[in-house]
């Protein structure tokens, strides 16, 4: 079955600690996103990629990184620099622009 | 930067009921989709809606694409118990990959 798939579902880190979140998908699409979701709010761009090799600071990218090495994975990793990094993390895809967007089914990421 | 105001914040409603929520922007959108999250999980989308006018229905679901292109809505009729969950507006107003933007979210109680 095609999808997203977003692992691990549950991630426990210390602070100052550097973490990777897994993002994969299987549907061909071109563009991946990287949302940040905190209670009560609405989802928050964090880095978008467009194609392999080519990404896009969205409107929280300080202290994350991403990179792209192939269409079919995403890989997001929070830094010791983010300083307040436990969120729910959703990773996204789209054929073209993000009018239809598809979203894995997060990671939740706890900083102790 | 652009932003979407979603109303209500939450409904309580009896099962039965029938259910309208609605966002509003300063800004004029070129597509307007609706989500849904069950708690734990990433969005899915129910309705995209991609001209002025528009009115298209997901079974129970019925959005609208508000003629000044600044707004759309959303009903659900005869609400059951597994409509509950928070129900995201976004909108996309061209260009970058990385311009879709999301309201705060309605969030659903459904009282049997």
């Amino acid at each position: 079955d095609g999808g997203i798939t977003q692992s691990p579902k549950y991630l426990f880190r210390k602070e100052g600690q550097n973490v990777t979140l897994s993002c994969e998908q299987n549907l061909n699409h071109d563009a991946m996103y990287w949302y940040r979701q905190d209670p009560g709010q609405g989802l928050r761009l964090i880095y978008y990629s467009q194609i392999v090799n080519d990404f896009q600071k969205g409107d929280i990218a300080e202290g994350y990184s991403v990179s792209r090495e192939k269409k079919e994975s995403f890989p997001l990793t929070v830094t010791s620099a983010q300083k307040n990094p436990t969120a729910f993390y959703l990773c996204a895809s789209s054929m073209g622009p993000p009018r239809e967007a598809f979203f894995g089914q997060g990671t939740r990421l706890t900083v102790v | 930067g652009q932003q979407l105001n979603q109303s209500p914040q939450s409904m309580f409603i009896q099962e039965g009921e029938d259910v309208s929520m609605n966002c509003t922007s300063s800004s004029i959108f070129n597509t307007w989709l609706w989500y849904k999250q069950d708690p734990g999980e990433g969005p899915v989308l129910l309705i995209a809606l991609y001209k002025a006018g528009e009115l298209t229905s997901n079974g129970r679901l019925t959005a609208q694409f508000g003629i000044t292109r600044k707004d759309s809505f959303l009903n659900i009729s005869a609400s059951i118990p597994s409509d509950v969950g928070i129900y995201f507006c976004a909108g996309y107003y061209g260009g970058s990959q990385g311009n879709l933007i999301f309201g705060k979210g309605t969030k659903l109680s459904v009282k049997p």
